[in-house]
């Protein structure tokens, strides 16, 4: 089945610093979601985008998302320590009746 | 407060025993879902239930068994069959349909439970 894939996999940065993230699928899709992660815990929804949608955006977080290039990124700005998890795109691919993960994009935020 | 409970946290069990985690949400979704987690490899999905009395196979469903009695309840047992099952296990559910434009709608996700057999 169809998988978004993050890039990079891990990201080490300073707090204040931003943080961004890419994912890219392979099939055409009907939107993009972007989920967070603390260790040891579930899933967290943070945004969906459509794939009518270029950006969008949720308080610190900004997502975009290029449906000709098949990818997404997700950009975190103004990090704090506690946005220290692993960030996971999922696809809602067309004809499909289930989201795709990726394999996570994991994220430590220094203090 | 709506959710999605799993219990328990922690659940150790001997290889041959069959093993049932539980589910439940107080969300009023129609669809729940089963996903298995492994260091490296994302979430893969078990199985998912759309409807009460109904549910579908993921792309990782053998060893594992479901039940959908209840809209509010979605077991999985792991089997003795299942040949790998140490691993942590999370729950989600969704509303279904989501409607025209978005087909699959937003998971909320339960806290997991981590099965470790030996």
């Amino acid at each position: 089945s169809q998988q978004g894939e993050e890039d990079p996999q891990a990201l080490s940065i300073q707090e204040g610093e931003n943080a961004t993230m890419n994912c890219s699928y392979k099939t055409s899709i009907n939107n993009l979601q972007w989920y967070r992660q603390n260790s040891g815990r579930g899933l967290v929804h943070l945004i969906l985008i459509r794939s009518n949608e270029r950006e969008k955006h949720s308080g610190r977080l900004r997502v975009t998302l290029d449906t000709s290039k098949k990818s997404s990124s997700l950009l975190i700005t103004a990090s704090r320590a506690a946005d220290t998890a692993s960030y996971f795109c999922a696809t809602d691919a067309r004809g499909n009746n289930r989201l795709a993960f990726g394999k996570g994009n994991q994220v430590v935020v220094i203090p | 407060d709506g959710g999605i409970t799993q219990s328990p946290k922690y659940l150790f069990r001997k290889e041959g025993q069959n093993v049932t985690l539980s589910c439940e949400q107080n969300l009023n979704h129609d669809a729940m879902y089963w996903y298995r987690q492994d260091p490296g490899q994302g979430l893969r999905l078990i199985y998912y239930s759309q409807i009460v009395n109904d549910f579908q196979k993921g792309d990782i469903a053998e060893g594992y068994s479901v039940s959908r009695e209840k809209k509010e309840s979605f077991p999985l047992t792991v089997t003795s069959a299942q040949k790998n099952p140490t691993a942590f296990y999370l729950c989600a559910s969704s509303i279904f349909p989501a409607g025209p434009e978005i087909r699959n709608s937003p998971l909320h996700f339960g806290n997991g439970t981590r099965l470790t057999v030996t």
